[in-house]
């Protein structure tokens, strides 16, 4: 079965400090994603990437950013998290444009 | 850009019972592509089932099947003999072909439709 892995399940980290999710796929796709879910709010896409080093803003980038140095490892950097910023961050990928998502199990993050 | 709205917060249905999921879009792109996505609480993001705006017919996945309406643009997924483990919240979601022109961005989601199945 094809994976996409996130790190952690559940993060709690504290106002102000430097967060790192990561997302790992074994699919060999160029594309991946991420996507903050919030209640009411349905997922809103953060930051994409179609290629190692390559990464274009979403919809939401503002107080992220994210890192791709190899084709199976997407990274979500929070530079200095905020209460407004808790939220369950998803992660995705996908070989071409025809083709669904494939997703990860989520990672829900507290920021206290 | 693309919206998608997905009009029902929540719906009920009785178990072996069909029920119907409403989704409409706002595009002014003439090619692109249609999903339903199902995330049970176990928070797994599932996809079920796929519709290509250039084919006429509607796509089914055994007991999932669709109503695409372009000129409405309209997307509805209606879910036959439901069963226990239907319970989720669905998404129905856009993406751009990048053949349309349109942004090579990832999809846009609904906020979704919580669907409880009454035993």
């Amino acid at each position: 079965d094809v994976k996409v892995t996130q790190s952690s399940r559940y993060l709690v980290k504290r106002t102000g400090e430097k967060v790192f999710l990561e997302c790992v796929q074994d699919m060999d796709h160029e594309n991946m994603f991420w996507y903050r879910q919030d209640p009411g709010l349905g997922l809103r896409l953060i930051y994409f990437s179609y290629d190692v080093k390559m990464k274009e803003k979403g919809d939401i980038p503002e107080g992220y950013s994210v890192s791709r140095e190899k084709k199976e490892r997407f990274s979500l950097i929070l530079e200095s998290a905020s209460t407004n910023q808790t939220s369950m961050y998803l992660c995705a990928s996908s070989p071409t444009y025809y083709y669904g998502y494939t997703f990860g199990s989520g990672t829900r993050l507290t920021v206290v | 850009a693309q919206t998608v709205t997905q009009s029902q917060p929540e719906m009920s249905v009785q178990e072996a019972e069909t029920v119907t999921l409403s989704c409409t879009y706002d595009t002014s792109e003439s090619d692109y592509y249609l999903f339903w996505y199902k995330q049970p609480p176990s928070r797994q993001m599932i996809l079920v089932i796929r519709q290509e705006a250039y084919k006429q017919q509607n796509a089914t996945e055994n007991r999932f099947s669709v109503n695409f309406q372009k000129a409405a643009k309209s997307f509805s997924l209606k879910i036959s003999d439901s069963q226990l483990g239907d319970a989720a919240m669905y998404f129905c979601a856009y993406r751009s072909s990048p053949y349309s022109g349109g942004g090579a961005d990832g999809l846009t989601f609904g906020k979704g439709t919580h669907l409880i199945i009454q035993p």
